[in-house]
């Protein structure tokens, strides 16, 4: 099975800075890699999928970077709406591995 | 709209059985592959189960392969999740998800969730 690494595992940034959020695989997906955000007590929501592509509606503050086996989820400017935990997910071929999760808060 | 509506968690023993059921509507439930997602209390997501449109296909994680068993009926729009001989380490948020699909083989990214449904397995 691929192996999917996240990091850091939390964060703390003030409003308005650029955070970097890290996903690796343990193999070659190429571009297989979605990006979630979850707020307390409510289920995932999709942000990016195809490693970059931005899901319509979601604000343009996500970015969603590389390919084969690392990534990285970039907010650009920290808002106090953001503060959720963030999980990559690679997919295509079973299982369909979360990374481990990160959680953001405002400093 | 896209709506999963879940249904069937609670309070359950060790060792018994339990059926959760998450009922679609607002898309062609029929032609779509329909997963299931589990989230320990304050862990990540564990990727479960998914079942093909016309449940030609079923998958399971290793953690549960075995003991849960996914299941749809296209003509009530709705996925179940039979999860069997339950455990302590099977306690969480269990959520159903919409995929979308991938014209070029294997399974893809979620798109909708249902609002999850709790699983307490306690004596």
């Amino acid at each position: 099975d691929i192996q999917v690494t996240q990091s850091p595992s939390s964060l703390s940034a003030s409003v308005g800075d650029r955070v970097t959020i890290t996903c690796r695989t343990s193999q070659d997906i190429r571009n297989n890699l979605a990006w979630y955000q979850q707020k307390p007590g409510k289920p995932p929501t999709l942000l990016i999928f195809d490693a970059s592509a931005l899901r319509p509606g979601v604000t343009p503050r996500f970015r969603g970077s590389g390919s084969g086996t690392e990534f990285t989820l970039t907010i650009s400017s920290l808002q106090p709406e953001d503060v959720a935990t963030y999980y990559c997910q690679k997919y295509v071929s079973v299982p369909l591995t979360f990374g481990g999760g990160t959680k953001v808060d405002i400093k | 709209q896209v709506e999963l509506r879940q249904s069937g968690g609670g309070v359950v023993q060790p060792g018994r059985s339990l059926r959760l059921s998450c009922v679609a509507s607002g898309f062609s439930f029929r032609s779509f592959a329909m997963h299931w997602v589990r989230q320990a209390p304050g862990k990540g997501l564990e990727w479960l189960a998914v079942i093909s449109s016309d449940e030609s296909q079923k998958y399971y994680s290793d953690s549960v392969n075995g003991r849960f068993t996914v299941s749809r009926d296209n003509s009530i729009n709705t996925l179940f999740l039979e999860v069997n001989s339950l455990r302590h380490e099977d306690m969480a948020v269990y959520y159903c998800a919409t995929e979308v699909p991938r014209w070029t083989g294997g399974f893809g990214y979620f798109d909708y969730w249902g609002q999850g449904s709790l699983v307490i397995v306690s004596s």
